[in-house]
This record gives C-alpha cells, structure tokens and sequence, in this order.
C-alpha cells in the first residue's frame, strides 16, 4: 500500500527566505506526482505535476524535483513571500490501469508560514 | 469558467439523520471521486465514479452512498450520519490521471 510522507509538518520563515519541502513514497510504481496548495477554507489548487518519467517541473518561484528510484520529490520556494503562507501536500498517482490509475494518495502537508 | 460546485460549504446535523452533499462539474469530466480530509489522516478516498452508473469504493467507503445518474453530478450520501464521519469533505472531477479539479470542500459536523 502506498504511503506518502512528508518533512517537516510545519514551518515557519521569514519573508525572502528560499525553502525546500519534502516529499517521500513508499511505491515506486507511480504514474506522476503532483503538489497542492490548500489554503483555509478553500479547496486544493494544483501546483506543479511531474510525470514519472521526468525530474522536474518549474512554475515561477516554484521548482518540483522528483526522484521516483529513491522515492522522493522537493518543492523548491525561491523568495518566499507572505502570500505564500498555506499547507502545501504532495499526492501521488500509481501506475495502474482503471479508475485506481486516477487516484491520488496524499500526503497529511507541510503548513508554511511566511513572517513579514 | 471551470468549477467544481459543492453544496452544502457548511453543515451541522445530527447523529441519524440521513444528509446528501452534492457535487456539480462543468467541465463534461468523466471521473469524479470524494475525499475525506481529517486532523493527523491526511486527504482518503471515499468514493469514485469513471462515468454515469460506474461506481467503485475507495479507502474509506464504510458509511457511505454515491450515485452517477448524469455526468455533472456526483452526490454524498451519509444514510445515518455517526459523529466520526465529522470531517471536511472534498469533491473532484477530471479528464483523466494529468487533471484534476477540487471543489471548495464541506465542512461537516455531526453531534
């Protein structure tokens, strides 16, 4: 059964400041992964989607790596900025065939607070 | 615009009495799925649909209903609510495994 962790559960940095969070599965097999954003009372807005077959994706401020051999991908947050406060989740998708090739297994977020 | 509509935001109800949350796309997707979103457990599947009258159970289906009679709805139906289906609930829809579109999410208490 897959199992997504991640590093740290909370954190907390000043404005400017450059961040990495992390990302770990259990299952290689995956289709692709992806990163959220889920701010309080709203719904979860996709960041970044790496496929299985490539390292990394980038959006702006934002850089995703993805290492499926080791079961790992980063979130890279370059300046961060107040705004970018928000708990921020990882999800992957397995290599499947059907309706389960659809699924996305979570992991519980990172909840990133940007001081100004 | 792009949407995925769920109603109600915010519900307070009571052990036992039956409650449906319903869940619109506008996007003609064929999949849709619900998610539970609680403290320490992170997102689990409830339910997922891959088109009109294909239902399958996710991770957590115990307590639960869902019907695809039209392919812009999608609704939650909890027969007799317990107070460990408390939770934030969250619909999704998409086109296939690169897509996917979340609602706002329902916030539901059931004392």
């Amino acid at each position: 059964k897959q199992e997504v962790t991640q590093i740290p559960a909370a954190l907390s940095v000043p404005e400017g400041e450059n961040l990495v969070l992390n990302c770990s599965f259990t299952d290689s097999a995956i289709y692709n992964l992806q990163w959220f954003r889920q701010d309080p009372g709203k719904g979860l807005t996709s960041l970044l989607l790496i496929q299985s077959s490539q390292r990394e994706q980038t959006s702006g401020r934002l850089n995703a790596s993805l290492d499926k051999s080791s079961g790992r991908s980063t979130l890279y947050i370059a300046a961060s900025q107040p705004g970018d406060s928000a708990t921020y989740l990882c999800a992957v998708r397995p290599r499947v065939s059907g309706g389960s090739n659809y699924k996305l297994t979570f992991g519980k977020g990172t909840l990133l607070t940007v001081n100004p | 615009e792009a949407q995925v509509t769920q109603n109600p935001r915010y519900l307070i109800t009571v052990t036992g009495k039956k409650l449906t949350v319903t869940c619109s796309q506008n996007m003609n997707h064929e999949y849709m799925s619900w998610y539970r979103q609680d403290p320490g457990l992170g997102l689990r599947q409830i339910y997922y649909s891959m088109n009109v009258e294909v239902t399958d159970k996710g991770d957590v289906p115990e307590g639960y209903k869902v019907s695809r009679k039209e392919k812009r709805n999608f609704p939650l139906i909890l027969e007799s609510p317990s107070p460990n289906q408390t939770s934030l609930y969250f619909c999704a829809s998409g086109t296939g495994p690169n897509t996917i579109y979340f609602g706002e999410g329902s916030w539901l208490t059931v004392v």
